[in-house]
Order: C-alpha cells, then structure tokens, then sequence
C-alpha cells in the first residue's frame, strides 16, 4: 500500500491560494489519488479524486504529475470557513483497504 | 436522513465495561469501515468489511472486534474498554469503484474513564 506524507500544517490569509502537497511515492500503477476535508467533530468529506493530468471541480483543483509520485491539492481564494484538515488518500487498485495519513491542517486567517 | 448513521454519537464509560457503536448505512454500499481519530493522529483504520463474511483487521484492531449483522450494519465493540480507547469513532462506507470515495458518519466520541 502506498504511504503518503504531508505537511503537519499551513497557514494561509483569506482570498489567498493553498496548494498541499502529498508525496506517494510508492503508489502502483492503477490506484486513484482522493482528497478529504474535514471540520472539527465532523466526519471527513471527499473533495476530489484524479489519477492522472490535472482534475478541476467547483471546490478544488487535483494536480498529479507524470510520475504520479506526489500531488497536490489547490484551494483557490480561501475563506474563514476553508480552515480544516485536509487528508490525502491513495486507493489501492488491488486491495479496499484504505488508510489515511495524519492529514494536513490548514488555517486561514481574517 | 443521514446516509451513514451511528449510535450512539456520544458514550461515556468504565474502565472494563464491554462497548458497542452501531453504524448502519442507507447507500447500499459493500464495503464498510470503523476509524478512530486522535487528535494529531489522523485517522487510523481499525477494520473493514467486503460483506457478511469478510471481516479483516486494519492498523490497529487490538482491543476492538466486529460484527458485519447485515449488508447495511456493521458494529465495533470494546470487550473491555480501557482509557486509552478514547477516542472519535468513524464509522464509513464505499462503493465497488476503486476510487477510494468514502462516506462517513458524524463520528461517536467515547470517553472511558
């Protein structure tokens, strides 16, 4: 199974981008790359998935490089209420076990 | 109605007394998890289900077991809860994609003292 690794932690200011990255640097071939979000006592939401080339939707962008090795996840123009931690996942194509890392907590400030 | 529900979202207990958190989900969906969550640990896989009859353990299944009743329900028990058991429980769900998109519940904060 591939391990990620990513930033304990990132600070950012309201209408500013984040970008996270997530180093995988084992990841096979056909697993697919998912991000969560999750506000405190709450359980995580999914905000995007990729396997490859760059995914875009109404919340965040999903950038993956060729290598697959690493990706990172953009915020565009964050508010107050983007303060979360934001968890990177790597879906295994062989298995459904899905383990996560200890996630990246992002704070955005006034 | 939530699509993933817990009970009970809250539990306060005794060192030594045998716990239950129910999840039951309404996605019809296969597989099912339970997570627990630290703070600054993240989440840590506890175990997960395919179906009725496939159970397997995940990072940290000791001290806990499952019961896989139906498609839709799938318990963890503490047989003997102990302080460091403390924790936010997840209870999750996916479906047959290999995509890695889980739903999950509200959580279930226990509290062992």
């Amino acid at each position: 199974l591939a391990k990620t690794t990513q930033p304990i932690s990132m600070d950012s200011y309201e209408g500013q981008e984040v970008n996270i990255t997530c180093s995988h640097n084992n990841i096979a071939t056909n697993d697919y790359i998912t991000w969560y979000q999750q506000f405190p006592s709450q359980g995580p939401r999914f905000i995007i998935q990729g396997y490859k080339t760059k995914v875009t939707n109404e919340v965040a962008s999903l950038f993956i490089p060729a290598d697959r090795k690493s990706s990172t996840l953009s915020l565009p123009r964050v508010s107050l209420s983007d303060t979360a931690v934001y968890y990177c996942l790597v879906a295994p194509s062989r298995d459904y076990k899905l383990s996560f890392g200890a996630g990246t907590t992002v704070t955005v400030r006034a | 109605d939530a699509d993933v529900t817990q009970t009970p979202r809250n539990r306060i207990t005794k060192t030594g007394k045998r716990i239950m958190l129910e999840c039951s989900q309404t996605k019809g969906h296969d597989r099912m998890y339970w997570y627990r969550q630290d703070p600054g640990l993240g989440l840590r896989l506890i175990y997960y289900s395919f179906d009725v009859k496939d159970i397997n353990k995940g990072e940290i299944s000791d001290g806990y077991s499952v019961s896989r009743q139906a498609q839709a329900k799938f318990s963890l028990s503490l047989e003997s809860a102990i302080p460091n058991q403390t924790a936010l429980y997840f209870c999750a769900t996916s479906g047959t994609g290999r995509t890695g998109e889980l739903f999950f519940g509200e959580g279930s904060r226990l509290t062992v003292l």
